[in-house]
């Protein structure tokens, strides 16, 4: 199964700053996942990211706020933009197990001051 | 919207214990995972189920599909302080396609068990 390494792992931020999450997956994917989870809560999807068109949105969230970059088939990014304490939370990248389900990153605890 | 309720949201219990995790849907899954998570980490896939009535194990879990793929539950025998984690369902809706990023997860399970 593909290895997925996040970074930040975690990261404290000032309110009205941006942060940007990477995501470096081992093996090419057509499709990565991003995802938003409250701290010991369920996931929620923010965009899935497609190489070489822009990220599809789920209800609830847009491009300005969670811009996403998709420069190839291994890599993508996940900007949190003019942070506020509500955008704490644990951001989490994942890809398509051939079938089967997802598997993630471990995740970038975001917290805003 | 498909929504999954998982109950219990907590469950607190001693080792050697058994315990038995609900995840339950007025709507129809063409699949269903259960994953695990550990702080600090991100979500680890147990299992998938598709068939309606199925029934897996994995060790001392035991998944199970509900027979319309509606509901599943997850039990676990004999409690382990090892098995202490966020248990999270997670459907793939049953109106086409085949991503598992459009997944429907419970609100998770946070399992304590005590030495």
């Amino acid at each position: 199964s593909a290895v997925i390494s996040q970074k930040p792992s975690r990261d404290i931020c000032q309110r009205g700053t941006s942060l940007t999450i990477q995501c470096q997956v081992d093996s090419q994917v057509t499709m990565m996942f991003w995802y938003r989870q409250q701290p010991g809560q369920s996931l929620t999807l923010i965009a899935t990211a497609n190489q070489g068109s822009e990220a599809t949105y789920e209800s609830g969230f847009v491009i300005d706020k969670f811009p996403i970059s998709r420069p190839n088939l291994t890599f993508s990014t996940l900007t949190v933009s003019n942070m506020s304490p509500e955008d704490s939370s644990i951001y989490l990248c994942s890809v398509e197990k051939t079938g089967l389900g997802l598997s993630f990153g471990s995740g970038t605890r975001l917290t805003v001051v | 919207t498909q929504l999954l309720e998982q109950s219990p949201q907590f469950l607190s219990i001693q080792e050697g214990e058994n315990l038995t995790v609900y995840c339950n849907s007025s709507s129809v899954f063409s699949s269903l995972q259960w994953y695990r998570q550990e702080p600090g980490e991100g979500p680890v896939l147990l299992v998938t189920v598709v068939t309606g009535g199925e029934v897996k194990k994995l060790k001392r879990l035991t998944f199970q599909f509900g027979d319309a793929r509606k509901d599943s539950s997850l039990h676990i025998t004999a409690a382990q302080p090892g098995d202490t984690g966020l248990y999270l369902c997670a459907g793939l809706g049953n109106a086409g396609g085949t991503s598992y990023g459009k997944l429907t997860f419970g609100q998770g399970t946070i399992l304590t068990v005590h030495p």
